[in-house]
């Protein structure tokens, strides 16, 4: 069984541009949660989706959105980056969360310059 | 709000020495707890969860965690460490109102002396 696939997984930017980061859930998973991680911040929640609808979203500006498709994979945008927006961003996907069991993946790396 | 403590950022212990990783949490509803494990360079990986029923939970590699819903407290021991234990180690709940966002504790690096 495949696990979870983040791509890119490592990139680099420019201030002012802007990303999308793709994630793809382990078959069968519906609900695919985004994270990011930094040394300072630690796993911030960013937003999590459910069949295509977002059911919760964490405390980020605008600048960060998401969406899944109908076969639940998920794509994250960051527009207007910035020097603190470089980070490991992470996705998790789960049957259900009540589930408790979160599977992630190995990340996407984002430097912004 | 809810929210996540793990007193220490950072734990050296010499190989085959017990640790204990420390955890706290904050909410006002009933909970599910789990730890995860992140080794370098690698995403975050379920290591154990108490869900219901006992409140000490073990995991295939040694590791133990109990709870204590009077302490909000959800600490992981293990009684002999060895240098692939080397990792960070979150703590984490899940609201049982909501279930849509799981609330992460700022993580614990433990580094294995050999």
């Amino acid at each position: 069984k495949a696990g979870v696939t983040q791509t890119p997984r490592y990139l680099i930017k420019t201030r002012g541009q802007q990303v999308t980061l793709s994630c793809s859930p382990i078959s069968g998973h519906r609900s695919v949660s985004w994270y990011q991680q930094t040394p300072g911040q630690g796993l911030q929640f960013l937003f999590e989706y459910f069949s295509e609808t977002q059911r919760n979203k964490g405390n980020f500006p605008g600048r960060f959105s998401g969406r899944q498709f109908s076969n639940s994979r998920s794509e994250m945008n960051v527009s207007t980056l910035e020097l603190g927006d470089s980070a490991l961003y992470l996705c998790a996907s789960s049957l259900e969360l009540a589930t408790g069991e979160l599977f992630f993946g190995e990340g996407s790396r984002l430097t912004v310059l | 709000a809810q929210s996540v403590t793990q007193l220490d950022s950072q734990v050296p212990v010499f190989e085959e020495a017990p640790v204990e990783l420390r955890c706290n949490y904050s909410s006002s509803v009933s909970v599910y707890l789990f730890w995860y494990v992140q080794y370098p360079n690698q995403g975050l990986q379920l290591l154990l969860k108490y869900l219901s029923g006992s409140t000490l939970v073990e995991s295939i590699n040694g590791f133990e965690a109990e709870f204590n819903k009077s302490q909000t407290s959800f600490h992981l021991r293990k009684p002999s460490v060895h240098i692939s234990d080397t990792a960070e180690y979150f703590c984490a709940v899940i609201m049982k109102t909501s279930y849509d966002k799981v609330i992460f504790g700022p993580g614990t690096s433990l580094s294995v002396i050999p």
